[in-house]
């Protein structure tokens, strides 16, 4: 069964950082794409990032607003990616779910807070 | 501002039809980019519906229903259930964001 589970969302003040963990299983992790999508209260979706498989050249790209602070990285051995955020602004509040490349599978969401 | 516009909300009694729309232009849904479909319940995340345009996942009832034409795409819910209820969004990809792209949203209420 695909499982993706996020973690590391945290309450955390304006100009901080955090890093958020998606962990994998049920399927080939190295081939597949993955998708960071966020959520703010009451709004609706917005696609944050994406970084393709090793083998694919594991290429990274970015949406507009978060261009510039945000980075991801995967490691293959444990099946994990990671979002880092930077110089966060309170826009940032959200959800935060990762999803297989096509969107088809998304873990339960983790929760991040930029309030100061 | 969302690059795909949706109707805010739609209602409809059980059994009937409800069709939802989303508009896009000649940079997303016009270029030929597909268009996904999800379905949102609150506090959990989002289930794929429909994907490239038409074809259902295992496990969604041939209730729902995908097409496009042109810079727009549609998801039909026949039947209408009480299950059925949530946020219903579109997506595609729009290359002069170079970015994947959502609609709006859409509540659904089955009344």
């Amino acid at each position: 069964e695909v499982e993706l589970v996020e973690s590391g969302g945290s309450l955390i003040g304006p100009g901080g950082s955090l890093r958020l963990s998606c962990v994998a299983s049920g399927f080939p992790f190295t081939t597949v794409w993955i998708n960071w999508v966020r959520q703010a209260p009451g709004k609706g979706l917005e696609w944050v990032g994406r970084v393709k498989s090793e083998n694919q050249g594991g290429t990274i790209d970015f949406a507009a607003p978060v261009k510039g602070r945000f980075s991801i990285s995967r490691d293959d051995s444990r099946n994990t990616v990671f979002l880092q955020m930077d110089s966060l602004k309170i826009e940032d509040t959200g959800v935060y779910y990762c999803s297989t490349g096509g969107f088809d599978h998304w873990g339960q969401g983790t929760l991040v807070s930029v309030s100061s | 501002q969302s690059v795909l516009t949706q109707p805010p909300s739609l209602s409809g009694a059980p059994g009937q039809k409800v069709t939802i729309s989303c508009a896009g232009s000649s940079s997303n849904i016009g270029a030929g980019y597909a268009v996904h479909w999800y379905h949102q319940l609150p506090g959990t995340a989002p289930r794929l519906l429909i994907y490239f345009d038409t074809s259902r996942p295992s496990g969604v009832p041939d209730r729902f229903s995908g097409s496009k034409s042109g810079t727009s795409a549609s998801l039909a819910i026949t039947g209408l259930q009480a299950e059925d209820e949530g946020d219903y969004y579109c997506q595609s990809y729009d290359s002069r964001l170079s970015a994947y792209v959502f609609g709006s949203g859409t509540k659904v209420t089955v009344l």
